[in-house]
């Protein structure tokens, strides 16, 4: 299994302010990563796909960037619904592994 | 509406197995590749296996292999996981997933404990 490293594991912010959460990989892939919103008792919320592309119905204040082994998420104004746990996914040559994932926690 | 159920969680000893169903509804199940993931208490997302939709392949994250088995029944638009020599490390809520991952059911719990 390919490891992800996601960081931070928890972050506190309020609302309005710029996050940026960070997956990296040990070996280039691409642009092969999905980011996703989980909330308790939820199932997990697909926002991101290839890096960069914003599911529908997702709001324009998420983004993605990044290619070969390092990718960030950027949340540019956050909303209260926003406070969740973020996961990156790889998803390259059948390996799919997530990150560890950030609890965004409101400050 | 893209949906999928899952079912056939429990309560299982150390040791036993169990089998778990996903019911898909609502796209063309047949074409797309399925997975299983799962998500024990208080930890993150863990990926588990994924099945091509013609069944012709199949891959296994590194702690399941040779335990688990994925496989599915395209007539009835089901996917399953067998899984056997279950640890109390296997006790999580177990999810399954459409190719892209743009469709997730809700979980079936799973509790191995003596």
């Amino acid at each position: 299994d390919m490891p992800v490293t996601q960081s931070p594991s928890s972050l506190s912010a309020y609302v309005g302010d710029r996050v940026t959460i960070t997956c990296r990989t040990s070996q280039s892939i691409g642009t092969y990563l999905n980011w996703y919103q989980h909330k308790p008792g939820k199932a997990p919320k697909l926002l991101m796909s290839r890096a960069s592309n914003l599911q529908s119905g997702v709001p324009s204040r998420f983004s993605g960037s990044g290619s070969g082994t390092h990718f960030t998420l950027t949340i540019s104004s956050l909303q209260p619904e926003d406070f969740a746990t973020y996961y990156c996914q790889l998803g390259y040559s059948a390996v799919y592994t997530f990150g560890q994932g950030t609890k965004l926690e409101i400050k | 509406q893209m949906q999928l159920v899952e079912s056939g969680g429990g309560v299982v000893q150390p040791g036993g197995s169990l089998r778990l169903s996903c019911s898909a509804s609502g796209f063309d199940f047949k074409i797309y590749n399925m997975h299983w993931i799962r998500q024990a208490p208080g930890k993150g997302l863990e990926w588990l296996t994924v099945m091509s939709y013609d069944e012709t392949h199949k891959h296994y994250a590194d702690s399941v292999k040779g335990r688990f088995t994925i496989s599915r029944d395209n007539s009835k638009n089901m996917l399953f996981l067998q899984m056997n020599s279950l640890t109390t490390e296997d006790t999580a809520l177990y999810h399954c997933g459409k190719e892209g991952f743009d469709c997730w059911g809700q979980g079936t719990l799973v509790i191995v404990s003596s």
